[in-house]
């Protein structure tokens, strides 16, 4: 199984600032990945998909990066709408696996 | 619009079974692959199962293999996930989603429904 290890585990930020999480897989997963976005208490939401592309209505200040074992997912500029739990996830072979999450708090 | 409702969560005894469903709706049903993806309180998210669109190919994590059991009708746009020897590291939302847009990058999601295992 392709394992995800996603870091920081937590981040605290404060609006306007740029903030960076970095996925790695236990192995080459090319550009199978995504990344979702998750608020308390709802499902998650796609917010980049094959490692860089910006699913539909996801805002600009998004980006996602990287191919083969290490991503990055970059959020540009938060906005108070933006604090939630990120992960992400392999979709190179079955089991599908994500990462462990990373809390991006108000600082 | 894409709508996915799953049904059939509740409480239930260590070793007992039951059966979740997801009805779909506002999309050609049998055209895509579905999947069961849980997340166990405060904790990550875990996918469970997949299901092509045809029914005729099935995946599962290693948790639950021999264990539950996914299906659909395609007559009936619902999937299912028969859950037998429940075990209190089961309980968890379980969500359905679906990947319409590219590779198996789930674009959309049921509200989930809350599966407890407990004595």
């Amino acid at each position: 199984d392709i394992q995800m290890t996603q870091s920081p585990s937590s981040v605290s930020a404060s609006v306007g600032d740029r903030v960076t999480i970095t996925c790695r897989a236990s192995q080459g997963i090319s550009s199978w990945l995504a990344w979702y976005q998750q608020k308390p208490g709802k499902a998650p939401k796609l917010l980049i998909y094959a490692a860089s592309s910006l699913q539909s209505g996801v805002p600009s200040r998004f980006s996602g990066s990287g191919s083969g074992t290490d991503f990055t997912l970059t959020i540009s500029s938060l906005q108070p709408e933006d604090f939630a739990t990120y992960f992400c996830q392999q979709a190179k072979s079955f089991p599908l696996t994500f990462g462990g999450g990373t809390k991006v708090e108000i600082k | 619009e894409v709508q996915l409702l799953e049904s059939g969560g509740g409480l239930v005894q260590p070793g007992g079974s039951l059966r979740l469903s997801c009805a779909a709706s506002g999309f050609t049903f049998s055209k895509y692959a579905m999947s069961w993806v849980r997340q166990a309180p405060g904790k990550g998210l875990e996918w469970v199962s997949g299901i092509s669109g045809s029914g005729a190919a099935t995946y599962y994590a290693d948790s639950v293999k021999g264990r539950f059991t996914i299906s659909r009708d395609n007559s009936k746009n619902t999937l299912d996930l028969q859950m037998n020897s429940l075990r209190a590291e089961d309980t968890a939302i379980y969500y359905c989603a679906t990947a319409q847009h590219y590779g198996n990058f789930f674009d959309y999601w049921g509200q989930g429904t809350l599966v407890t295992v407990s004595s």
